[in-house]
């Protein structure tokens, strides 16, 4: 069974910083382009980030260009998201998903989420 | 502000039909496949169409979808309360060199 955990969130300070992991299973993880993707509170989603199998080819949206960064372990079946100079707008609920074709962007897989909240 | 429209909301008494309509351009619909997400209350998002009209495993074939120039279109026939959640659409945008979620649809059954 195809298994994305992500893990890491919890209250962090304006301007401190934070790692998420998200652990997967279940499938051949080196195979694939990994995605973050957040939802704050009441909103629509928004794509974060995204890694190709072997990290080749990385993206980010704007919002959190220079401020994020996304990294894969193949050995480990894991994927990472540091994140650095925290704002309250980052402030969301972090997915960890599993794009099934490998640039289409056609995330097949979604993870529970991580709560992350950014708060004096 | 997403570069993707969609209607905020749409009802609909059960077994009937609804469409909902998700506006882009030639730098996103236009030129890349669109994917549609459903999400439940408290759960995270689920494809529910990929690459425009595709179904996967397990999705009810009461659920369509479409594509056309720069827009796309998830229908929903035989409306049942289970179906009651929001609904994104999304795709590759070209300019923002970056994956775009359209601005979400809540579909309430009345």
């Amino acid at each position: 069974e195809v298994q994305v955990v992500e893990s890491g969130g919890g209250l962090v300070k304006p301007g401190g910083s934070l790692r998420l992991s998200c652990a997967a299973s279940g499938f051949t993880f080196s195979s694939y382009t990994m995605n973050w993707v957040r939802q704050a509170p009441g909103r629509g989603p928004e794509w974060v980030s995204s890694i190709s199998s072997s990290s080749s080819y990385i993206y980010y949206a704007d919002s959190v260009k220079g401020r994020f960064t996304i990294s894969r372990d193949n050995a480990k079946n894991s994927l990472y998201l540091q994140m650095n100079s925290l704002r309250a707008e980052d402030t969301a609920v972090y997915y960890c998903a599993r794009d099934r074709d490998s640039g289409s962007y056609h995330l097949d897989y979604w993870g529970q989420g991580t709560l992350v909240t950014v708060s004096s | 502000q997403s570069v993707l429209t969609q209607p905020p909301s749409v009802s609909e008494a059960p077994r009937q039909r609804v469409t909902i309509s998700c506006s882009g351009s030639s730098s996103n619909i236009g030129n890349n496949a669109v994917h549609w997400y459903q999400q439940l209350p408290g759960k995270a998002p689920k494809v529910l169409i990929y690459y425009e009209d595709l179904l996967p495993s397990g999705v009810s074939d009461r659920f369509s979808g479409s594509k056309s120039g720069t827009s796309a279109s998830l229908a929903i026939s035989g409306l049942q309360s289970e179906d009651e959640a929001d609904y994104y659409c999304a795709a590759w945008d070209d300019s923002l060199n970056g994956y775009v979620f359209g601005t979400g649809t809540k579909v309430t059954v009345l």
